[in-house]
């Protein structure tokens, strides 16, 4: 089973400024990792798939990167609503899909 | 717009078996795509459960095959989950999701909690 690691587990950023999370597979995964914001009470919503294609309605200052073992969501400008848990899934060797841990990204 | 709705006892006792149902609307289940159950433990993470294609195929976490079976029926276009011999470990909201290949969630119901508890 792949093991998805998420860092850090929480961060505090300041509305306006960029956001950063990280995800780390145990082994690399391609490009075939998603990534999902979900608020409190409610389901989780995909934000990106590939690792780098926003799903249909997500703004533009959302941004996936990375391949392999390594990959990077990027929130620009944050803005209140962006506030919340994110996980990432790996699919590139199912079963299991597999998520990380969760980042809370917290108002600072 | 794709919709699912999860229902089901939000109780359940220790040893018994959890069942739940997924209704799809605005999408026909025979068209295609996998569909699955994800589950996640108050204050924790998400957990794959399984996941099942319109014709019955099937895939299940490891960690609890032995105890997994996810049926479908495309008459009522809906999905079912059934979890057996539970403990409170398995106290969690459970959610439906429709899978986009290769193994990504799009759509999602909004969840269901369901307690383990004598």
């Amino acid at each position: 089973e792949i093991v998805m690691t998420q860092s850090p587990a929480t961060l505090s950023v300041s509305p306006g400024e960029r956001a950063t999370l990280s995800c780390r597979a145990s082994q690399s995964v391609s490009s075939n990792l998603a990534w999902y914001q979900q608020k409190p009470g409610q389901a989780p919503r995909l934000l990106i798939y590939g690792a780098s294609t926003r799903a249909t309605g997500i703004p533009a200052r959302f941004s996936g990167s990375g391949s392999g073992t390594e990959f990077t969501l990027t929130i620009s400008s944050l803005q209140s609503e962006d506030f919340a848990v994110y996980y990432c899934q790996q699919y590139n060797n199912w079963p299991p899909v597999t998520f990380g841990q969760g980042t809370r990204l917290e108002i600072k | 717009q794709v919709q699912l709705q999860e229902s089901g006892p939000g109780l359940v006792k220790p040893s018994e078996t959890l069942s739940l149902t997924c209704a799809v609307s605005g999408y026909s289940i025979s068209s295609g795509y996998y569909w699955g159950w994800i589950r996640q433990p108050p204050g924790k993470g998400l957990e794959w459960i399984g996941s099942i294609y319109h014709s019955g195929s099937t895939y299940y976490n490891p960690s609890l095959k032995s105890r997994v079976t996810i049926s479908v029926d495309t008459s009522k276009n809906q999905f079912s989950l059934k979890l057996s011999s539970v403990t409170a470990a398995d106290t969690a909201v459970y959610y439906c999701a429709r899978l986009i290949p290769p193994a990504y969630f799009d759509y999602w119901g909004q969840g269901t909690l369901v307690t383990v508890s004598s």
